[in-house]
């Protein structure tokens, strides 16, 4: 079946820096690639997607691109804030109902 | 516009009572979904309904049921609640579209004593 392997955490990076999680995927078809983040007590919240292979998907600053070759969907930011703290998780979609398989979570904590 | 919205957020339970979990959705989407969150294992699905009048299983669907009542309401019901029931469940909706983005409701965190 599907599946999303992403990078384990936690995360802990002072504030400006760089930030890569790897998210890798094995699925058979095309999946839509997403990338969500949760907040402390908060639901999920989409960041950023992508549907199709070199797709790049953008929000906030963060960036990933959707890559068939390597079945990859990493996601970067190039300066980050404390306020990006939080759990981000990687997903694709697919099944009839366009179902969500989720990566395991990565925890990031921004030190100020 | 609410979005998805769920009740209650919060529930103890003791082994072997039932509860209802309720989400309901106002943004007119066809499919909706149930996950069930537990530490280290991100989020898992339990049950989904791609349509109104339809329902099916997903990953984790033992010790569950699932009520399509109408477009905006898909409930999940625990009959016997079991220890192993203890997580946060997380309801979610979708219209379609070329990427099926979901929206997710701010979650029940169960208690199973």
């Amino acid at each position: 079946g599907d599946s999303v392997t992403q990078m384990e955490g936690p995360v802990t990076l002072s504030e400006e820096a760089f930030l890569t999680i790897n998210c890798t995927y094995t699925a058979t078809g095309y999946p839509s690639l997403f990338w969500y983040v949760q907040y402390p007590g908060e639901g999920l919240q989409l960041l950023l997607k992508a549907t199709k292979a070199d797709d790049k998907g953008s929000n906030k600053g963060f960036e990933a691109t959707y890559r068939k070759e390597t079945t990859s969907f990493h996601l970067e930011k190039g300066s980050v804030q404390v306020s990006d703290s939080a759990v981000y998780f990687c997903a694709l979609s697919s099944g009839s109902a366009r179902q969500l398989t989720f990566g395991s979570g990565t925890q990031l904590t921004v030190l100020p | 516009n609410a979005g998805v919205t769920q009740t209650p957020k919060f529930q103890v339970l003791k082994t072997g009572q039932s509860m209802t979990l309720q989400c309901a959705q106002d943004m007119n989407h066809n499919s909706m979904y149930w996950y069930r969150q537990d530490p280290g294992m991100g989020l898992r699905l339990i049950y989904y309904s791609a349509s109104e009048g339809t329902t099916d299983k997903g990953e984790v669907p033992n010790g569950y049921n699932v009520s399509r009542l109408n477009k905006r309401e898909f409930s999940l019901r625990l009959e016997s609640a079991a220890p192993s029931q203890t997580s946060v469940y997380f309801c979610a909706s979708s219209g379609g579209g070329a990427s099926y983005e979901q929206y997710f409701g701010p979650g029940t965190r169960l208690t199973v004593t």
